[in-house]
C-alpha cells in the first residue's frame, strides 16, 4: 500500500492529452514538493519533473506538472506511442522522515 | 558527466546479509548539499525508497526497514554502501542507487541490480 495514491492505469490515442493523478496528505505533497518519474519497460526511472512542475533539460515541454493542495498531476500533451511507459510520483514525508512514491500509473498508447 | 552503477551478489540466502555498493563518477558526497539515497523495486511492483545520506552524513531510513538497513559513504572511494540484514524472498528486487539533485528529486540513477533471495 503505497503512501501516495495513483491510478494503476491510464491510455490515450497519439496527439491527445492525458492527465495522470497524485493524492497524498499534509505531511508529503501538502508540505514537499513533488517529483514525477519515467520508468521506460526494463531501465531505470528517469526524473521527469521536480519542484511541482519543473522540467530537467532534455524534457520535451509537452510534459508538465502541477500541485493543488495535497494533490499533484502530471500531464502529457500531444501523446507518442514512446511515451508507454509507468509513471511515478514522489514527495518527501514529515511524519515519516522518509522519500514516499505512489504505486505507478501504467499509461498505454492506443 | 555524472555516472552511478550498483554492485552486489545476484543471490543470497534467507537470513543473510546483503551488502550493496553504489560507485558514483561526477560529483563528491563531500560536496555541501550533496545526496544519495538507495531505492528498491520489486519484479512486477512499484518503487520503494530505502535510505538516504547526506553530505553531512545524515542518515535518514525507511520506517518500515530501518531496523534491518545501515547507509555509509566512503567519499575517498566514491561509494555508497547499502547493507540489509536478516534478507526474505520478499527482498527480492532490483535495487537503484541514485543521486539528490534541484528540487529533492532523484536526478540520476543507477542502471540497477537485480538481487534474488532464494535458498
Amino acid at each position: 500500500q503505497s503512501v501516495l495514491t495513483q491510478p494503476p492505469s491510464a491510455s490515450g490515442t497519439p496527439g491527445q492529452r492525458v492527465t495522470i493523478s497524485c493524492s497524498g496528505s499534509s505531511s508529503n505533497i501538502g508540505s514537499n514538493t513533488v517529483n514525477w518519474y519515467q520508468q521506460l519497460p526494463g531501465t531505470a526511472p528517469k526524473l521527469l519533473i521536480y519542484s511541482n512542475n519543473q522540467r530537467p533539460s532534455g524534457v520535451p515541454d509537452r510534459f508538465s506538472g502541477s500541485k493543488s493542495g495535497t494533490s499533484a498531476s502530471l500531464a502529457i500533451s500531444g501523446l507518442q506511442s514512446e511515451d508507454e511507459a509507468d509513471y511515478y510520483c514522489a514527495a518527501w514525508d514529515d511524519s515519516l522522515n522518509g522519500k514516499v512514491f505512489g504505486g505507478g500509473t501504467k499509461l498505454t498508447v492506443l | 558527466q555524472v555516472t552511478l552503477k550498483e554492485s552486489g551478489p545476484a543471490l543470497v540466502k534467507p537470513t543473510q546479509t546483503l551488502t550493496l555498493t553504489c560507485t558514483f563518477s561526477g560529483f563528491s558526497l563531500s560536496t555541501s548539499g550533496m545526496r544519495a539515497s538507495w531505492i528498491r523495486q520489486p519484479p512486477g511492483k512499484a518503487l520503494e525508497w530505502l535510505a538516504r545520506i547526506d553530505w553531512d552524513d545524515d542518515k535518514f531510513y525507511s520506517t518500515s526497514l530501518k531496523t534491518r538497513l545501515t547507509i555509509s559513504k566512503d567519499t575517498s572511494k566514491n561509494q555508497v554502501v547499502l547493507t540489509m540484514t536478516n534478507m526474505d524472498p520478499v527482498d527480492t528486487a532490483t535495487y537503484y542507487c541514485a543521486r539528490y539533485g534541484s528540487g529533492d528529486a532523484f536526478d540520476i540513477w543507477g542502471q540497477g541490480t537485480m538481487v534474488t533471495v532464494s535458498s
